[in-house]
């Protein structure tokens, strides 16, 4: 079974330009998940998706980051206008239509740095 | 907000050494995971206990869940080298919302 796809797994950009990250989710999964990891913390939670419909979206900041879902299947994360802060490692994950209640499937992650 | 604390921060032990990995948290939860990060990749899960339960085994892993004093704990026997990773409780609430800890950094000397 193939795992959580996502790309690219490294991105460079300077502060201001807008950057994109692509998630394809384990097949059958509904539920699908972009987290925030910085370096040293555990992940935190952006948005979650079920089927092509936001559950969850209270931690993202809105003003600059944006996700979409728009078949159910895939998922693009976009940032723009990108701030230092954001240098973050990008999770996505998937789970089975349990959603938080179970266990959850990560990709390999998409490393950003701003400078 | 971070909801699970870890204890430790930081664990180093010899191979062959069991390794003990305390979580804390504040508010009543549904479950509690805990996933392993090796450097660099994404997080895998690794067990899962749920609030009625105070004892899981999965192969060398050992998890406990105390809901009265609101703390689990992660028991690795025999440790190996490839144990070398960060690991992380995660706790489900009553909201459903999955939230990590800031992890654990657990280094196994061969």
């Amino acid at each position: 079974e193939a795992g959580v796809a996502q790309s690219p797994r490294y991105k460079i950009i300077e502060k201001r330009q807008s950057v994109a990250f692509w998630c394809n989710p384990i097949s059958g999964h509904a539920t699908l998940y972009w987290y925030q990891q910085i370096l040293g913390q555990g992940p935190k939670l952006l948005i979650q998706f079920q089927n092509n419909g936001v559950v969850d979206d209270s931690q993202l900041p809105k003003d600059r980051f944006s996700a979409e879902r728009l078949k159910g299947v895939d998922s693009t994360l976009k940032i723009q206008p990108a701030k230092l802060e954001d240098s973050a490692v990008y999770l996505c994950a998937s789970s089975f239509p349990g959603g938080h209640t179970g266990e959850l499937f990560f990709g390999e992650g998409s490393r950003l740095t701003v400078l | 907000s971070q909801q699970g604390e870890e204890d430790p921060q930081a664990l180093s032990i010899q191979e062959g050494e069991n390794a003990t990995m305390n979580c804390s948290y504040k508010t009543s939860i549904n479950n509690l995971q805990w996933y392993r990060q090796n450097s660099g990749r994404g997080l895998v899960h690794l067990i899962l206990i749920r609030s009625n339960e105070r004892e899981k085994h999965s192969g060398r892993l050992r998890v406990t869940l105390d809901t009265s004093k609101k703390s689990s704990s992660l028991l690795i026997t025999a440790s190996r080298a490839a144990d070398t990773a960060s690991y992380f409780c995660a706790t489900t609430g009553a909201n459903s919302k999955l939230t990590f800890g800031k992890g654990i950094t657990l280094s196994v000397r061969p």
